[in-house]
């Protein structure tokens, strides 16, 4: 079984510039999560979605970052512009009815910003 | 809100050396439970989870986990740890079958051969 895909795997950009992170869940799966993990903050849930739609989006930093799940196959992360203190690692997870349920976690996406 | 706590940021262990993490939550309620372990340079992956029953859980790799609700704790053990133990381990809780879900901080594990 193919798990959480994510891509790019490694990310590296000039602030200012517009980033797009992808994401295909596990076939089947309903919910996808969005986290970020960095060395002082540790994991924070950014986002998720159930049926493609938004649940919770309390966790996004601020209006330069927005996700969208066009549809069950494919969502993105998108910070623009971008700026050196986004730099982390960006995962994305998902899962099978409700966040109650384990999550299947993607390799991640290093984003560098210079 | 809804939080959840462990105890440890860093712990250094020798191999064979017996090994429990706390992890403690806020708020009482139904409460789903996971532990997530990440290896240097790998995503998150599931270790164990409590959902009902036996409060005692035994996961992959010879983990165990123990559920007590009056003591909103729910502890990771192993007897005997190995060197390719080494990874941060987070703590994880739902609460109410309902759309709340946080992560502990994590805990760094670093086991010394």
């Amino acid at each position: 079984d193919a798990g959480v895909i994510q891509s790019p795997r490694h990310e590296v950009t000039e602030m200012g510039q517009e980033v797009t992170l992808r994401c295909k869940p596990i076939s089947g799966h309903d919910y996808l999560f969005w986290y970020r993990q960095t060395m002082m903050r540790g994991l924070e849930l950014l986002i998720y979605f159930n049926n493609n739609v938004p649940i919770d989006d309390s966790g996004m930093p601020e209006d330069r970052f927005s996700a969208k799940m066009p549809n069950a196959s494919f969502s993105t992360l998108k910070i623009q512009p971008s700026e050196p203190r986004d730099s982390a690692v960006y995962f994305c997870a998902s899962s099978l009815n409700g966040p109650h349920q384990p999550q299947h976690f993607g390799d991640g996406t290093r984003l560098s910003i210079l | 809100a809804q939080s959840v706590s462990q105890h440890n940021h860093h712990v250094i262990l020798s191999e064979a050396a017996s090994l429990e993490l706390g992890c403690n939550y806020s708020y009482g309620g139904t409460v789903n439970l996971f532990w997530y372990v990440q290896y240097p340079g790998q995503h998150l992956q599931l270790l164990l989870k409590y959902f009902s029953g036996d409060p005692l859980v035994k996961g992959i790799k010879g983990f165990e986990a123990e559920f007590i609700k009056s003591k909103f704790s729910f502890n990771l053990r192993k007897p005997s740890v190995q060197w390719s133990d080494t990874a941060e381990y987070f703590c994880a809780v739902n609460w109410d079958y309902g759309q709340n879900f946080v992560f502990g901080p994590g805990t760094r594990l670093s086991v010394l051969p």
